[in-house]
């Protein structure tokens, strides 16, 4: 079965630019979640879906934002990219409500370079 | 607020020794606790948990035990191998609303000579 699938893999950005991020989930999730690792960090939990609704909200900028669309894929857009938001950005997803098993399946990453 | 705290690595041993990981937290209820490992260049993957205190959680040899006592999940293999080299992260869960959203600890890279 398919896992979660991020695009780009690789991102190069200059100061200020724009960027977005898009995740897959796996068949039938219905939750996607967005972390951001900086180098040598542990994963920061920036922001969840659920069914389409923002769920959660972490240690997300201003600067960026999010969705979830009817066909449960998420785009994290994010906007005047500083040199800080450098990172691997990962996306998870899992089955929520009542079937969530509390096992998040996580994409292998998008990493955005920002110059 | 939730944390985690994992031992200070890195971690370096030969093929066949014993491992230990550490691993305490601190959090208000009764959180989940997992441990993810993260092999060079991929994302992060399950590799085992515990949702209430005394389960103990097993994976590929690996096992740690939910202990509410000492907050603790430390997780240990017996005999560990070059293939286990990886960086492995400590993390828990709130549950509720929120299950999704993990706290980790620092990350501890392990590597294994042959």
């Amino acid at each position: 079965a398919a896992g979660v699938i991020q695009s780009p893999r690789h991102l190069i950005k200059e100061k200020r630019e724009t960027a977005t991020l898009k995740c897959y989930p796996i068949s039938r999730h219905d939750t996607v979640y967005w972390y951001q690792q900086g180098p040598g960090q542990d994963p920061q939990f920036l922001i969840s879906f659920y069914e389409k609704m923002q769920s959660d909200k972490g240690s997300i900028p201003d600067r960026f934002s999010a969705q979830q669309f009817s066909d449960y894929h998420s785009e994290l857009n994010m906007s005047s990219l500083e040199l800080g938001d450098s990172a691997l950005y990962f996306c998870a997803s899992s089955r929520g409500g009542w079937l969530d098993t509390g096992e998040l399946f996580f994409g292998e990453g998008s990493r955005l370079t920002v110059l | 607020g939730d944390s985690v705290t994992q031992m200070e690595g890195p971690v370096t041993l030969s093929e066949e020794a014993f491992l230990t990981i550490n691993c305490t937290y601190t959090a208000t209820g009764y959180p989940s606790l997992f441990w993810y490992v993260q092999y060079p260049g991929e994302g992060l993957q399950l590799l085992l948990k515990a949702t209430k205190a005394d389960d103990k959680g097993s994976n590929k040899g690996f096992e740690a035990t939910y202990r509410k006592e000492t907050t603790s999940f430390h997780l240990e293999k017996g005999s560990v191998q070059v293939s286990d080299s990886a960086v492995y992260f400590c993390a828990l869960s709130a549950g509720g609303t929120s299950y999704g959203k993990l706290t980790f600890g620092q990350g501890t890279i392990l590597t294994v000579h042959p």
